[in-house]
């Protein structure tokens, strides 16, 4: 069965303190991993993609298929990083993409 | 590009009424879906749709009709609206939906409440 899990549901921490928000998947198949994120009265939209392995607003996240986990992280949080964070999962065979529970994420100054 | 619109933006309903949510793109993609966002559910999938003439069923569906007769236009039909069905609706779409990685763009939303 395809499946995400973000256990946190809130993460709170201090400007410039690490930041790690968890994301665990269920896939028989070989996964398509994403991170989209959701500011205060705007639209979900995507934050990064694991095969892009790129860094977007000092965000990263590795794939560890041991592991079965794409934990997306920040060395340094930012009170404008405040928001709520979904990783999803995407179907290879059917394209149709699979969300988890989403984390808050919320930086005090 | 107005992109993914949805409307209405508020709908209020009583038990037993029927309504449709309205889902357009202008992107040409094919690949169109609805979710819903509930506190603590997070978005889970409806349904959705890989092209024109063709949609199934994703992890809720009970309750919703879907079609999409046109590449534009994917609406979701509330068929005898529950206070279960209290929540934001999202429509999204992407441009393919077996293209690798595609990123799939959301409308801004649709809050209903049925009392």
């Amino acid at each position: 069965a395809q499946r995400v899990t973000q256990p946190e549901k809130l993460l709170s921490v201090f400007k410039g303190a690490p930041v790690e928000l968890k994301c665990n998947y269920s896939y028989s198949g070989s996964p398509e991993l994403f991170w989209y994120v959701q500011y205060s009265r705007q639209r979900l939209q995507l934050l990064l993609r694991h095969i892009s392995r790129e860094s977007i607003k000092g965000f990263t996240a590795d794939l560890n298929k041991g592991e079965t986990s794409f934990h997306l992280k920040k060395p340094f949080a930012q009170e404008e990083d405040s928001a709520m964070y979904y990783c999803a999962l995407r179907s290879s065979n059917t394209g149709k993409l699979i969300f988890g529970q989403g984390t808050t994420l919320q930086v005090k100054p | 590009n107005a992109g993914v619109t949805q409307t209405p933006k508020f709908q209020v309903l009583k038990t037993g009424q029927s309504m449709t949510l309205q889902c357009a793109q202008d992107m040409n993609h094919e690949y169109m879906s609805w979710y819903r966002q509930d506190p603590g559910m997070g978005l889970r999938l409806i349904h959705y749709s890989v092209g024109a003439g063709i949609t199934d069923q994703g992890e809720v569906p009970n309750g919703y009709n879907v079609s999409r007769s046109t590449t534009e236009d994917f609406p979701l039909r509330l068929l005898s609206a529950a206070p279960s069905q209290t929540s934001v609706y999202f429509c999204a779409s992407s441009y393919s939906a077996l293209a690798v990685a595609h990123e799939q763009f959301f409308g801004p939303g649709t809050r209903l409440t049925v009392l």
